[in-house]
């Protein structure tokens, strides 16, 4: 099982900033790249799916973008309110299943 | 049903119990998953079907973790003579095709807390 690395491994910040974390992923054999949030007491829910080198996309205010050759992906979310307080996670496909990093627990304070 | 369902929401077991954990895909769905998310740690792969068929089960832990699909749609996941570090949440998910370009839909999860 080849690793995937999530950074920062929690954020406080407050309403109105917005912020950024990373993940990691080996380079290697590249297939998809895949981001969830996960909000306390529900299902973790599907944010994008990505599999171009250089791709970004967009979900109202939070956009990813995609680098395969280096294997990182950022994850961007402008003006942060407190509904956005969840763990990201994200996920490599590899051999056939999704490979998770540990997540980046995210808190806003309004 | 809209989502994917998974029961019971909370388990409490004693060391040593078996324990049978369902789940019930999104209709349709021809890729199952299963999950286990210990404390502070991310999910962590355990093994998937492809309609009733087990193609990978490279993840479960130990011998004493069984999991089925007999029809293709509803999953039961076994954990037999259950120890402490059993305990975990353990994720269900489904997929409409076996494809990296699709994204899970997971179920809420199965908290198990074995003392």
């Amino acid at each position: 099982i080849l690793n995937v690395e999530q950074s920062p491994q929690s954020l406080h910040v407050q309403e109105g900033d917005s912020t950024n974390f990373t993940c990691s992923f080996p380079s290697s054999n590249f297939y998809a790249l895949h981001w969830y949030r996960w909000e306390t007491a529900k299902s973790p829910e599907a944010l994008f799916v990505m599999t171009l080198n250089g791709d970004e996309k967009k979900k109202g205010r939070i956009s990813a973008t995609l680098n395969t050759k280096e294997g990182y992906s950022y994850l961007y979310i402008k003006g942060s309110q407190p509904e956005d307080s969840a763990t990201y996670l994200c996920a490599n496909y590899n051999t056939d299943k999704l490979i998770f990093g540990t997540g980046t627990r995210l808190q806003v304070f309004p | 049903g809209a989502g994917v369902s998974q029961s019971p929401r909370y388990k409490v077991a004693k060391r040593g119990q078996d324990v049978a954990l369902r789940c019930d895909p999104i209709s349709g769905h021809v890729s199952l998953f299963w999950y286990q998310q210990a404390l502070g740690q991310g999910p962590e792969f355990l093994t998937y079907f492809q309609n009733e068929a087990q193609l990978d089960k490279s993840g479960l832990p130990s011998d004493r973790f069984f999991a089925e699909r007999p029809e293709g749609s509803v999953s039961t996941l076994k954990i037999q003579r259950t120890q402490q570090e059993d305990s975990a949440v353990y994720l269900c998910a489904s997929s409409f095709l076996h494809s990296a370009n699709y994204g899970y839909t997971f179920g809420s999860g199965t908290r198990l807390t074995v003392v």
